[in-house]
């Protein structure tokens, strides 16, 4: 079992520019997550999906929108990328207990 | 609102010391609880969870961890560290019955030889 898969591992983009972070995961989980982190911040929520067919907001989803393509993947996106989004964002998948992903090191000048 | 403390920014024990690392956690309800460890440039790791049961739970890698109701903390703990323990360490809580987790701010932990 790969676990969480993330793609791409880095980006950098400029302000105004969109992109898609993917994330997929084959452990048949139902909940799947997207995070960012930032330096003294800790992990903060931006989206996650309890089930195939749901999302529901987080505690920054500002500037974000996603995707629960299948049970499996989970994708997330940037409209109009913003230096305030420059941050490590993480997806992870549970039952009862959240697995991450690597992590996409994201960069936007 | 829920919230998770973790009072250490920064933590530097030499190594075969022993560690220990605070989480406190503000809830109305017994939480799940979770420690989480992340080497630099990778994801993040669980190291152990509470859900019910015994309060001190063991985890991998030789750590420990104490649920204290009383004092809503859930402190990780290890006899004796070793280098690869060198790392950030995150504490995590999540409403029963509910799916989103909180995460405190982070401890770093240094070794030193």
């Amino acid at each position: 079992n790969a676990g969480v898969t993330q793609t791409p591992k880095f980006q950098v983009l400029k302000t105004g520019q969109s992109m898609t972070l993917q994330c997929a995961q084959d452990m048949n989980h139902n909940s799947m997550y997207w995070y960012r982190q930032d330096p003294g911040m800790g992990l903060r929520l931006i989206y996650y999906s309890a089930s195939e067919g749901t999302t529901d907001k987080g505690e920054v989803p500002n500037g974000y929108n996603v995707s629960r393509l299948n049970k499996r993947e989970f994708s997330l996106r940037l409209e109009s990328a913003a230096p305030s989004q420059t941050s490590v964002y993480f997806c992870a998948s549970s039952e009862n207990v959240q697995y991450f992903g690597p992590g996409t090191r994201l960069t936007v000048t | 609102a829920q919230s998770v403390t973790q009072p250490d920014i920064h933590i530097t024990v030499s190594e075969g010391a022993s560690l220990e690392l605070r989480c406190n956690y503000s809830y109305g309800a017994t939480p799940y609880l979770f420690w989480y460890v992340q080497s630099p440039g990778q994801g993040l790791q669980l190291l152990l969870k509470y859900f019910s049961g015994d309060t001190l739970v063991q985890g991998i890698k030789g750590f420990e961890a104490e649920f204290k109701r009383s004092q809503s903390s859930f402190n990780l703990r290890k006899p004796s560290v070793h280098w690869s323990d060198a790392a950030e360490y995150f504490c995590a809580v999540v409403q029963t019955g509910a799916n989103n987790l909180f995460f405190g701010t982070g401890t770093r932990l240094t070794v030193i030889p």
